[in-house]
């Protein structure tokens, strides 16, 4: 069974610039997670969808971050634009339905300059 | 509003100790509770999650949590550590939300 995918895995950008990351999940879950993973800290909740809508994003900075995730199977998450805070490792999971064992992708490392 | 803590930020135990990681929550309701592993380097790894029953949970690697309802704890134990088991972490809590704590850093000594 194929992991959940992303891409790309690292990325370099300057501050005011904007930059997107997307996510593959497992075939079949339902659930998608973006998180914000800041170094030393754990991962932030940005959004949840349940197929194609969006369950959870109280924590999404909704004036630069915004995520979508047509059709309910891929999903991006996009910054526009970045700040020097930004800079984190951006993880994407998916369960099969709701709050259930979550797989991890391996991550997007964003470095903002 | 819903938070996780994870009072020790570093733990350091000498191979074959036993180990004992710390997890308390705030939330409105009982949560789903989980334990994520992370390795440097590595995604994060499901070691064991409860959602009901039994509250003392098996894992993988040889982990289990218990659950205690009236300490709002589900702290992570391991009868013996191995140098493998040094990795990052992280208690998780939620319904149809998560939350994560900052994590604990294992270190192993020889």
């Amino acid at each position: 069974e194929a992991g959940v995918a992303q891409s790309p895995r690292y990325k370099i950008i300057e501050k005011r610039q904007s930059v997107a990351f997307w996510c593959n999940p497992i075939s079949g879950h339902a659930t998608l997670y973006w998180y914000q993973q800041i170094l030393g800290q754990g991962p932030k909740l940005l959004i949840q969808f349940q197929n194609n809508g969006v369950v959870d994003d109280s924590q999404l900075p909704k004036d630069r971050f915004s995520a979508e995730r047509l059709k309910g199977v891929d999903s991006t998450l996009k910054i526009q634009p970045a700040k020097l805070e930004d800079s984190a490792v951006y993880l994407c999971a998916s369960s099969l339905a709701g709050p259930n064992e979550q797989f991890f992708g391996p991550g997007t490392r964003l470095t903002v300059l | 509003a819903q938070s996780v803590t994870q009072p020790d930020i570093h733990i350091t135990v000498s191979e074959g100790a036993s180990l004992e990681l710390r997890c308390n929550y705030s939330y409105g309701a009982t949560p789903y509770l989980f334990w994520y592993v992370q390795s440097p380097g590595q995604g994060l790894q499901l070691l064991l999650k409860y959602f009901s029953g039994d509250t003392l949970v098996q894992g993988i690697k040889g982990f289990e949590a218990e659950f205690k309802r009236s300490q709002s704890s589900f702290n992570l134990r391991k009868p013996s550590v191995h140098w493998s088991d040094a990795a990052e972490y992280f208690c998780a809590v939620g319904l149809n939300d998560m939350r994560f704590g900052a994590g604990t850093r294992l270190t192993v000594k020889p």
